[in-house]
């Protein structure tokens, strides 16, 4: 069966970098694309970007441009999601979420369990 | 950026239907995602383009799309249903095309 696995939480500071991994298990790594969207304490969801991990190719939210950077390790069926320049407002779970559908209407099917990461000084 | 609006509550008594909408502009021509997502758990897909169920989801959940609205229906409600429900859609051509509705608290009675 299909399975997303993310690494722990996290606690850093602001101005600092974090790196998610997601772990994926239970089909073809390479046939779908990985989203990454994250959830402030207490808020809704926000799509933040994702990454063909055939290609490496990627497409971030234009409020991350800048700060994020998702890649990907073909050898271990693993996605990542690294932040830069933290913010206390980058405090939030971030998920991961394989893409279904076809490529120009799709949703994400499914789910890694999140990590929370806080941003405190 | 393209906006999805959820009203954010929605109550129902048991073995009722209840309708969670989710506006945006001219949103039929749109492919509408809705999840569930309960708390300290992750979101869980329920609909899929309008109206598709993936598999194991229970024939109670439904939906639509027509003009400004789509639609969640879930009907013969149950105590289990009881969670924050977003919609959702993909804006190709927009700098921000994962776009999420607010959500919706369904409370059941």
């Amino acid at each position: 069966q299909v399975q997303l696995v993310q690494s722990g939480a996290e606690v850093t500071k602001p101005g600092a970098s974090v790196k998610v991994s997601c772990k994926t298990s239970g089909y073809t790594f390479t046939g779908y694309h990985i989203h990454w969207v994250r959830q402030a304490p207490g808020q809704g969801l926000e799509w933040v970007g994702s990454v063909n991990p055939y290609s490496g190719g990627t497409e971030y939210a234009q409020k991350f441009r800048g700060r994020i950077i998702l890649t990907r390790d073909t050898s271990i069926s693993t996605a990542y999601m690294e932040l830069t320049g933290l913010r206390s407002d980058d405090t939030a779970t971030y998920y991961c979420a394989t893409e279904g559908g076809v490529p120009s209407v799709p949703y994400f099917d499914y789910w890694g369990q999140g990590t929370l990461v806080t941003v405190s000084s | 950026s393209y906006v999805l609006t959820q009203p954010p509550s929605v109550s129902v008594a048991p073995g009722q239907t209840a309708r969670l909408t989710c506006g945006g502009s001219n949103i039929e021509s749109k492919s509408v995602n809705w999840y569930r997502q309960t708390p300290g758990q992750a979101p869980v897909l329920v609909l899929c383009d309008n109206s598709d169920r993936p598999s194991g989801i229970p024939e109670r959940f439904s939906g639509s799309n027509s003009g400004n609205t789509a639609t969640l229906t879930i009907s013969r409600v149950e105590a289990g249903d009881e969670a924050a429900y977003y919609c959702q859609v993909w804006e190709s051509t927009s700098d921000h095309p994962g776009v999420f509705g607010g959500g919706t608290k369904l409370t059941v009675l």
